[in-house]
């Protein structure tokens, strides 16, 4: 099993529905982070959390919000889904202050 | 200031050969600069990483080359073969919170048998 794991892997949705990503981790991380990559951007983070009652906004936070459960899962929704949040979204993790990141294999998401 | 900007967008090298991919950063706070290698349908992956206190660093195949001065650091691949084909991604980060990472463009590479 994934270390990181993201559900759904793809997600083909409508402009104006909600939608929730989530990812839950076995790596005992205490830092939980979701990026967006958009080809010819590479990849931007939108939220990250240190623990489960640390959350901070990332660059591109407009039109997301996040919830993490537990030490172990990081959720990332989209209110009401716009075009424009069509992009393939990574959720990883990392430990302490010089961890490297682990990232999940992805959530395509498409909105129509 | 939080820019990184990468380039080739795209690379083709021929097995056998040197890739070389740039970057440059905006932000002289920054002090933190890894390498991740994504291949298809997978999450970026670290490739390898430096801090600004040294000028190289070597691992295998792969070095990055650090330039604190021009603001500048490179990925060479020597020896390339078809499975470094794979888009490549600078970072830039502070030690403080090395997940807060700005990534660059990205890098395709195709190595050609």
């Amino acid at each position: 099993d994934a270390d990181v794991t993201q559900t759904p892997r793809n997600r083909i949705t409508k402009t104006g529905k909600r939608i929730m990503l989530e990812c839950s981790q076995t790596k005992g991380h205490d830092r939980m982070y979701w990026y967006r990559q958009d080809p010819g951007l590479g990849l931007r983070l939108i939220y990250y959390s240190f623990d489960v009652k640390d959350i901070n906004k990332g660059e591109i936070s407009d039109g997301y919000s996040v919830s993490r459960q537990a030490q172990a899962k990081f959720s990332l929704s989209l209110e009401s889904a716009i075009p424009n949040q069509t992009a393939l979204y990574f959720c990883a993790t990392s430990a302490g202050w010089t961890g490297e990141l682990f990232f999940g294999e992805g959530s395509r998401l498409t909105v129509l | 200031q939080q820019q990184v900007k990468q380039s080739p967008q795209s690379l083709i090298v021929q097995k056998g050969g040197i890739s070389i991919i740039n970057c440059a950063y905006e932000n002289t706070a920054f002090d933190y600069f890894p390498w991740y290698q994504q291949f298809p349908g997978k999450g970026p992956a670290l490739l390898i990483a430096i801090r600004p206190d040294v000028s190289e660093k070597k691992e295998g195949r792969f070095t990055i080359s650090f330039n604190k001065s021009a603001k500048q650091f490179s990925l060479h691949i020597m020896d390339s073969q078809p499975g470094d084909s794979a888009t490549y991604f600078c970072a830039a980060s502070f030690s403080s919170n090395t997940g807060k990472l700005i990534f660059g463009q990205g890098t395709t590479l195709q190595v050609k048998p």
